[in-house]
């Protein structure tokens, strides 16, 4: 399958810092990417879309001035959470759509687990 | 929007023998439904998908069905091996929600040899 990757894997911020997470596909070009919180035990929660060359679509509750995203090429999109507090802390994970493997397929990137002290 | 229900969360089976995870979607407009799984702190693996116009697509020892009436799907393991322990994730895609997935709450999956 396609092959995405996120950086860094894990990050530790003081609370009030800012955090840049990178995602990026490896060997195809995505016009769409997807943002996803996770935490301990719990399902995948999609925070929104990152559409190349426009804004994100964020869902509902997602409060878009405190996560910003950036996709400025296909093959990278970035998710900065700014002023990061404690509740922030979990594993945002990035996915991204291959065209060339159908207009559904979603592959995963690692993940970048974030903890705000 | 899409409603997805997963179950069971926990699923214990002895190694050799089969598991089946069952999920629910609301919106009869969903036309894909992928299966993930998730080793701990990794990333969600695509194990199998089907979509709409199927109705059960196999993998050698994974199977996915899918009942478009009722609006369900199931995943079905079979010769359980330890290396299947993990969390299983059932989504749905509604096309109209630009292309989106909403995915169940996860089954955490324990084969015990």
């Amino acid at each position: 399958g396609a092959v995405v990757s996120q950086h860094p894997s894990r990050v530790i911020c003081k609370s009030g810092t800012s955090v840049k997470i990178e995602c990026r596909s490896l060997d195809f070009q995505a016009t769409t990417m997807f943002w996803y919180r996770q935490f301990p035990k719990q399902s995948l929660m999609l925070m929104a879309t990152s559409n190349e060359g426009s804004k994100a679509t964020y869902e509902q509750g997602v409060e878009k001035d405190k996560f910003l995203i950036n996709h400025a090429s296909l093959t990278l999109s970035t998710l900065t959470v700014t002023s990061a507090h404690p509740e922030d802390s979990s594993f945002y994970i990035c996915s991204a759509r291959d065209p060339g493997q159908g207009e559904e397929t979603q592959y995963f990137g690692p993940g970048t687990r974030l903890l705000v002290l | 929007g899409e409603n997805v229900e997963q179950h069971p969360s926990t699923l214990s089976v002895q190694e050799g023998d089969s598991a089946v995870i069952k999920c629910t979607y609301s919106d009869s407009a969903s036309n894909y439904f992928p299966w993930y799984k998730q080793e701990l702190g990794k990333r969600p693996q695509l194990i199998i998908d089907i979509r709409s116009n199927v109705g059960e697509k196999k993998d050698q020892r994974i199977a996915v069905t899918l009942n478009k009436t009722a609006k369900h799907f199931s995943l079905h393991i079979t010769e359980t091996q330890p290396e299947d322990s993990a969390v299983y994730f059932c989504a749905a895609r509604l096309k109209a929600a630009g292309n989106k997935l909403t995915f169940g709450g996860g089954t955490r999956v324990l084969v015990k040899p």
